[in-house]
């Protein structure tokens, strides 16, 4: 089955660029989507259709994808943005299938 | 404002039938175009998805689970609900619901209930 790899942890210092990748087989066929998990509360979606931020997502998170990885890009990281990220990704083809990745753990020390 | 709300017992025994409800307000589940769905977080583990459904009552289930799981709506109430079969430790998470935004290319997760911890235990 398709599996989405993602690295278990992040670290970064306050103002710098924090990259979290997510890896599949030909990923940059299929449209990556990034969500926010922070402790008790509900995923937040920052990016969708690889590059795209929903309303009220602040512009210093970005993404991209091309070949086998998928890259959420945080700059001028914030203590704030400290959280799990999770890349998603959907398969509509011959099995219908929602995935995730395992989730980063980033961290802002 | 869309809204979704988990309601079940925290509490499940092993082997026993996991059940969950999502209530929605704000909107219809008979909108055209949304597969409601399911997604779950164990403890040190990321977020699985577990299955979704159409108004209409069609299903899509993750393959690992899909043997346990059965999904159903019930328009009447605004309501769909979960029911994850012969439990076990593993199956102790936070369940969500959730209700995707998809195109013909790709779907992404745009409103979200609060989550609701069970917790499978003798």
């Amino acid at each position: 089955s398709y599996e989405l790899t993602q690295p278990p942890s992040v670290s970064v210092s306050p103002g710098q660029t924090a990259r979290i990748t997510c890896s599949g087989d030909e990923l940059r066929h299929k449209y990556a989507s990034w969500y926010q998990r922070k402790p008790g509360q509900s995923p937040v979606l920052v990016i969708y259709q690889d590059t795209k931020r929903p309303p009220g997502i602040p512009d210093r998170f970005s993404g991209s994808n091309s070949g086998n990885t998928a890259t959420l890009t945080i700059s001028g990281t914030q203590a704030t943005d400290e959280a799990d990220y999770y890349c998603q990704a959907w398969d509509s083809s011959s099995t219908w299938e929602v995935l995730f990745g395992g989730g980063t753990n980033l961290t802002v020390v | 404002q869309l809204q979704l709300q988990e309601s079940g017992p925290g509490l499940v025994k092993p082997s026993e039938t996991l059940s969950l409800t999502c209530t929605v307000s704000g909107g219809s589940i008979s909108s055209s175009g949304y597969f409601w769905g399911w997604i779950r977080q164990s403890p040190g583990r990321g977020l699985e998805w577990i299955g979704s459904i159409y108004y209409s009552g069609t299903t899509h289930y993750n393959p690992s689970l899909k043997s346990r799981v059965t999904i159903s709506v019930d328009t009447s109430k605004n309501q769909f609900s979960l029911k994850l079969s012969s439990v076990t430790a593993a199956d102790t998470a936070i369940y969500y619901c959730a209700r995707p935004y998809n195109t013909a290319w790709y779907l992404l997760w745009d409103y979200w209930g609060r989550g609701t911890l069970v917790t499978v235990s003798s």
